[in-house]
């Protein structure tokens, strides 16, 4: 079983709509949880941080974080076509620096 | 600030030939890492240095494949022989280690062993 659990997708919406992405984890270790956007042949570029549980509004973009029930999740209101891309959730315990990426959803808003 | 800087941007190398990847980090950021990215296995942890120092390379695939990092501002990762097996996209990325949560990548290499 992989630590970070992430549906690929890929996940097609118009555009106006709200997005839900979601990722579980089986290590209760882990502390910090981010959200990455990747576009096509780029690097992984950082969207949100939380540490530990509770929410995070930056814009149009929420993430959530229940540790209780080990589940992430990517709120992204009013979608966009440049939100078009693949979105990676990560995390990583504090004690051991090795950040832990879910497998990626590939997201297409269409216009 | 101009960023993670990785060379070469795509690498089409032959079968059994040794192939360097380079990486130069912000400057200032303590930690140091690379991954390897491929459509089965996502985005996979190979090693990661503070301090110019290897921590775990326990994600290191096999003894082809080794990285050093002389100084706080260059890191190479190299295969030796390479195989086809090896063709991926090869990330670099850092961060602080005080208030520095998040990690910056570069834009990788993508390597293509024939």
């Amino acid at each position: 079983q992989k630590e970070v659990e992430q549906d690929p997708g890929p996940l097609s919406v118009p555009e106006g709509a709200i997005v839900s992405l979601n990722c579980t984890y089986s290590n209760s270790a882990f502390q910090y949880f981010m959200w990455y956007r990747q576009y096509s042949r780029k690097g992984p570029e950082l969207l949100m941080y939380t540490y530990s549980s509770g929410n995070k509004e930056d814009g149009r973009f929420t993430a959530q974080v229940d540790k209780s029930s080990k589940y992430i999740s990517l709120f992204i209101r009013d979608s966009q076509p440049s939100d078009s891309a693949t979105y990676l959730c990560a995390m990583y315990s504090g004690r051991a620096q090795k950040l832990v990426f879910g497998q990626g959803t590939r997201l297409t808003i269409n216009p | 600030d101009a960023g993670v800087i990785q060379s070469p941007r795509h690498e089409v190398t032959e079968m059994g030939q040794e192939v360097t990847l380079r990486c130069k980090p912000i400057s200032g950021h303590d930690y140091l890492f690379w991954y390897r990215q491929t459509m089965m296995r996502g985005l996979e942890l190979l090693i990661y240095f503070n301090n110019n120092v290897p921590i775990d390379d326990s994600g290191m695939p096999e003894d082809r494949f080794s990285a050093k990092m002389p100084n706080a501002s260059f890191s190479t990762l190299k295969i030796q022989p390479s195989e086809p097996r090896d063709s991926a996209v090869y990330f670099c990325a850092s961060r602080r280690a005080r208030g520095g949560y998040g990690y910056t990548f570069g834009s990788g290499t993508r390597l293509t062993v024939v």
